[in-house]
């Protein structure tokens, strides 16, 4: 089955204990990207990969990193969390073509940081 | 910021009545597309229309472009129960998606 997996599903952290939020497809997608939802902002995106070894800044970097070592999988590191980045967080995919970029999104990652 | 925008922020009707929501964006596009969201779960896509198409149909949605606007509307006729979520829009653009701030639809049965 066609799918993005994302780990853990839901998490409360402390500040400043560093984290990682998993992420990975099935779909051999060029493209990957994390996003935070907030209430009224609708979705912002943090960092996208074109391909391994290539990503880039969002609207929203600042706080955040990400690695791409291997096509399939995109985590997302907090590496000093702090209470403004509670959020609900999304990972999508999607293949590279500028006339068909369906994203497929993972279930969420509810993040508190207390 | 690039991100769209939808209209209305939340729309309530009856099971059977048709459900309009609007997008506007700001850049030119490549493609636009429409996903759901049912509450906090991840976004499932319904439909993705070409910036050099003008209207798209897909069961029962309907979506229309107007790129000398910066808009587009997607049209659920006939609504159930189970449409009850939010709906964004996105465009592609500069390598970048952009969602708007969504629609949030509620179906009374």
């Amino acid at each position: 089955e066609a799918q993005v997996t994302q780990n853990p599903r839901y998490l409360i952290t402390v500040t400043g204990k560093k984290l990682t939020v998993t992420c990975s497809q099935n779909m051999n997608h060029e493209y990957m990207s994390w996003y935070r939802q907030d209430p009224g902002l609708g979705l912002r995106q943090i960092y996208y990969s074109m391909n391994v070894e290539v990503t880039d800044k969002g609207d929203v970097p600042e706080g955040y990193k990400v690695s791409r070592k291997e096509k399939r999988n995109f985590p997302l590191i907090l590496e000093s969390p702090s209470p403004n980045q509670t959020s609900l967080y999304f990972c999508a995919s999607s293949f590279l073509s500028t006339m068909n970029t369906e994203a497929f999104f993972g279930q969420g990652t509810r993040l508190t940081v207390v | 910021s690039q991100q769209g925008e939808e209209d209305p922020q939340a729309l309530s009707i009856q099971e059977g009545e048709n459900a309009t929501m609007n997008c506007s964006y700001k850049t030119s596009i490549n493609n636009l597309q429409w996903y759901r969201q049912n509450s906090g779960r991840g976004l499932v896509h319904l439909i993705l229309i070409r910036s050099n198409e003008r209207e798209k149909h897909s069961g029962r949605l309907r979506v229309t472009l107007d790129t000398s606007k910066k808009s587009s509307s997607l049209l659920i006729t006939a609504s159930r129960a189970a449409d009850t979520a939010s709906y964004f829009c996105a465009t592609y653009t500069g390598n970048q998606f952009y969602f708007g701030t969504g629609t949030s639809l509620t179906v009374i049965p």
